[in-house]
C-alpha cells in the first residue's frame, strides 16, 4: 500500500518557469490537500479538494493552480516560479466528511533561482 | 493566517526527562491532531482527539482535548533519543473545513 506519493522529491527551477508537482493516493480518500513548509512557518494550506472536480484556496494560494479529474490524483501547478516559492511542498489526503487525520507524502523540496 | 499558538517552539531536553507542549487557540476546535515530522519526511500523524476532555495515549505519549475546546496538550515520558523531531499539532473547526496547523514545536533529546 503506497498511501501517499509525492513526485518529483527534488526540483531546481528558473525564475518564470512552469512546472506541476505530482500527488497520488491510493486509499481512495475524498478530500485532499496542498501545503507548503517554510522554516519557522509551520505548515500553510494551498489549495484544497473534497472530491473529484472540486477545488478551493486555502490560506496561500496565490501563484498556484490545481485541479481534480480523479480521486486519485490532486496535481499542483506552479504558473510562473518565483524565488519566493522556494519551499518544501506536502501533499495529504484523508477519508470522508471529517476530513481528519490527513497522511502525508514525503514532500517536494523546491528551490527557485 | 494560522490562528494556532504552539509552545514552546523548540526543547533541548536530555534522554529520560519527561516533555510537555501545548497548542492553543482563540476559537474553538472540535478535532486536535498531533503529528511528529522527521527530519527529509513527512509529518506523520502520533494521536488524534475528538472530544472535548478526551485523554489519550499512544505508548509514551498522551495527549489531551482541552476542555474549553481551545486548547490540546501533548506530553512525550521518559524521552529516547529518536523522539527528536518537530511535533506538529492541527485543528479542525468542523467536518467541513481544512486543518490548520501550528508552527511546530522542534524538540532535541541530549544522550
Amino acid at each position: 500500500n503506497a498511501g501517499v506519493t509525492q513526485t518529483p522529491k527534488f526540483q531546481v527551477l528558473k525564475t518564470g518557469q512552469s512546472m506541476t508537482l505530482q500527488c497520488a493516493q491510493d486509499m481512495n480518500h475524498e478530500y485532499m490537500s496542498w501545503y507548503r513548509q517554510d522554516p519557522g512557518m509551520g505548515l500553510r494550506l494551498i489549495h484544497y479538494s473534497v472530491g473529484a472536480g472540486i477545488t478551493d484556496q486555502g490560506e496561500v494560494p496565490n501563484g498556484y493552480n490545481v485541479s481534480r479529474s480523479t480521486t486519485e490524483d490532486f496535481p499542483l501547478r506552479l504558473l510562473s516560479a518565483a524565488p519566493s516559492q522556494t519551499s518544501v511542498y506536502f501533499c495529504a489526503s484523508s477519508r470522508g466528511v471529517r476530513r481528519t487525520e490527513a497522511f502525508f507524502g514525503q514532500g517536494t523540496r523546491l528551490t527557485v533561482v | 493566517g494560522q490562528q494556532l499558538n504552539q509552545s514552546p517552539q523548540s526543547m533541548f531536553i536530555q534522554e529520560g526527562e519527561d516533555v510537555s507542549m501545548n497548542c492553543t487557540s482563540s476559537s474553538i476546535f472540535n478535532t486536535w491532531l498531533w503529528y511528529k515530522q522527521d527530519p527529509g519526511e513527512g509529518p506523520v500523524l502520533l494521536i488524534a482527539l475528538y472530544k472535548a476532555g478526551e485523554l489519550t495515549s499512544n505508548g509514551r505519549l498522551t495527549a489531551q482535548f482541552g476542555i474549553t475546546r481551545k486548547d490540546s496538550f501533548l506530553n512525550i515520558s521518559a524521552s529516547i533519543p529518536s523522539d527528536v523531531g518537530i511535533y506538529f499539532c492541527a485543528g479542525q473547526r468542523s467536518g467541513n473545513t481544512p486543518l490548520v496547523f501550528g508552527k511546530g514545536t522542534r524538540l532535541s533529546v541530549i544522550a
